[in-house]
């Protein structure tokens, strides 16, 4: 099973620390990759490769993979960091990927 | 710069088929995948399939192999998602991404989606 899976969401004051996690089998083998999605745009990329961060991404945001499980975190959260994160991954193969459920980030 | 343009939105009835398509630019067509995501109201993103545009390699998630296709045309840089026996929860916003293969690097720049609604 290449499934991913993620907590629904998660609350956290500005200014805090917001981690995010991911666990599946393919996690094993495969790079993980985390996603930023607020309404009515369409998803950023915000890490690749499990701990990469693309031009342009603030650096409070960071990613590690360990086992079956990846992690984003988020440093000094603020409010404009409300929105879904989505963990990608891939199938064993490589020939499908894979989102998990997501995660609605609140920012109290 | 790289952009996905993707077409208006559809409104089709159960049953019926829609073809939506992704025109890349900016870029060298080629040497990218080309994905196919959705997101159905409140629900959350999922992965419908890949095109190779250089060697015309395609994939599709299992839930919908009988009724997708995706076609790309390299000579002007166009990919196509059809879809086929449309449902109610087909109703979603569709985008391509486009995927570094060779790197790794993700779904680096997305489309800016298309509305599809299937109702009767």
């Amino acid at each position: 099973s290449y499934d991913l899976t993620q907590p629904p969401s998660v609350s956290v004051s500005p200014g805090q620390t917001a981690s995010i996690a991911c666990s599946g089998d393919s996690l094993a083998n495969q790079f993980s990759y985390w996603y930023q999605h607020k309404p009515g745009q369409a998803p950023t990329l915000m890490i690749y490769k499990d701990t990469e961060r693309p031009s342009g991404i603030p650096e409070r945001f960071s990613g590690s993979s360990s086992g079956t499980t990846a992690t984003l975190t988020i440093n000094g959260v603020r409010a404009e960091d409300e929105a879904d994160y989505y963990c990608q991954s891939s199938d064993n193969s490589g020939a499908f990927r894979v989102f998990g459920g997501g995660t609605k980030v609140t920012v109290l | 710069q790289v952009q996905l343009l993707q077409s208006g939105a559809e409104v089709r009835k159960p049953g019926a088929s829609v073809k939506i398509s992704c025109t890349a630019s900016g870029y060298m067509f080629t040497r990218f995948y080309l994905h196919w995501i959705r997101q159905a109201p409140g629900q959350g993103l999922e992965w419908m399939g890949v095109i190779n545009p250089r060697a015309g390699y395609r994939s599709y998630a299992q839930k919908f192999q009988d009724r997708i296709k995706v076609t790309g045309d390299a000579s002007s840089n166009i990919v196509h998602l059809e879809l086929s026996s449309l449902r109610s929860d087909d109703t979603a916003t569709y985008y391509c991404a486009r995927e570094d293969y060779s790197s790794s690097l993700g779904f680096d720049f997305w489309g800016q989606g298309t509305l599809v609604s299937v109702s009767s």
